[in-house]
């Protein structure tokens, strides 16, 4: 669905160098959430927002940063790369907590070298 | 606390068996069950959730609370349903979060 996008598809970064991956939507969702896939982890909550200016810490926060000054927007921010955040982030998001439909962005592969 | 258990990471079944998936969670309310697919370089979609009842692409996923099961069925698996699938539970109380299995990486053979 073209309606949440993310930006870069793929990174290579270095070891404690700060980067940002970008996630956008623009259906005005109120909740948004970040993910990292792993082999043999599934898909693991990395922060979540209900609402703009609302965050909160999911299942693997250390490390990362968000925030979420705009509803279409959820930046998220690793502020010194390590080579275990190598991995594929999934940005998602649902209009409502109940049953709404997750829609899922198509990923950033992130390498730290 | 919520938890989601996909046993098997890798399923393999021939063209027109019948394939089932399991998923089982732990959770002391009412859950809300989903089932997502995730085609080879594509991004996660939904393919069913518990409340609909629904059947889709063949698939249906019947909701068990007493084994606390959500597993995935199809009668007969086509090559396109190679994919990997995510059996997730959401809390409508806890800011709508996920739950994600491992995942389950299911290959049809012709």
């Amino acid at each position: 669905d073209a309606g949440i996008t993310q930006s870069p598809r793929y990174k290579i970064t270095e070891t404690g160098r700060q980067v940002t991956l970008m996630c956008h939507q623009t259906w005005s969702h109120s909740y948004m959430f970040w993910y990292r896939q792993d082999l043999g982890h599934g898909l693991r909550l990395i922060y979540y927002s209900a609402a703009a200016d609302i965050t909160d810490k999911g299942e693997v926060p250390d490390g990362y940063v968000v925030s979420r000054s705009k509803t279409e927007n959820f930046p998220l921010t690793l502020e010194s790369a390590t080579r275990s955040q190598t991995s594929v982030y999934f940005c998602a998001t649902n209009r409502g907590a109940g049953t709404d439909t997750q829609y899922f962005g198509p990923g950033t592969r992130l390498t730290v070298l | 606390a919520q938890r989601v258990t996909q046993p098997e990471k890798l399923l393999s079944v021939f063209k027109g068996a019948p394939v089932e998936l399991k998923c089982n969670y732990s959770y002391s309310g009412s859950p809300e069950l989903f089932w997502y697919v995730q085609y080879s370089r594509q991004r996660l979609q939904l393919l069913l959730r518990h409340i609909s009842r629904e059947s889709i692409k063949g698939f249906t996923a019947d909701l068990n609370k007493g084994e606390t099961s959500f597993h995935l069925k199809k009668p007969f698996a086509q090559e396109e349903d190679s994919a990997m699938y995510y059996c997730a539970l959401r809390c409508p109380t806890n800011a709508g979060k996920s739950t994600f299995g491992d995942g389950t990486t299911l290959t049809v053979k012709p």
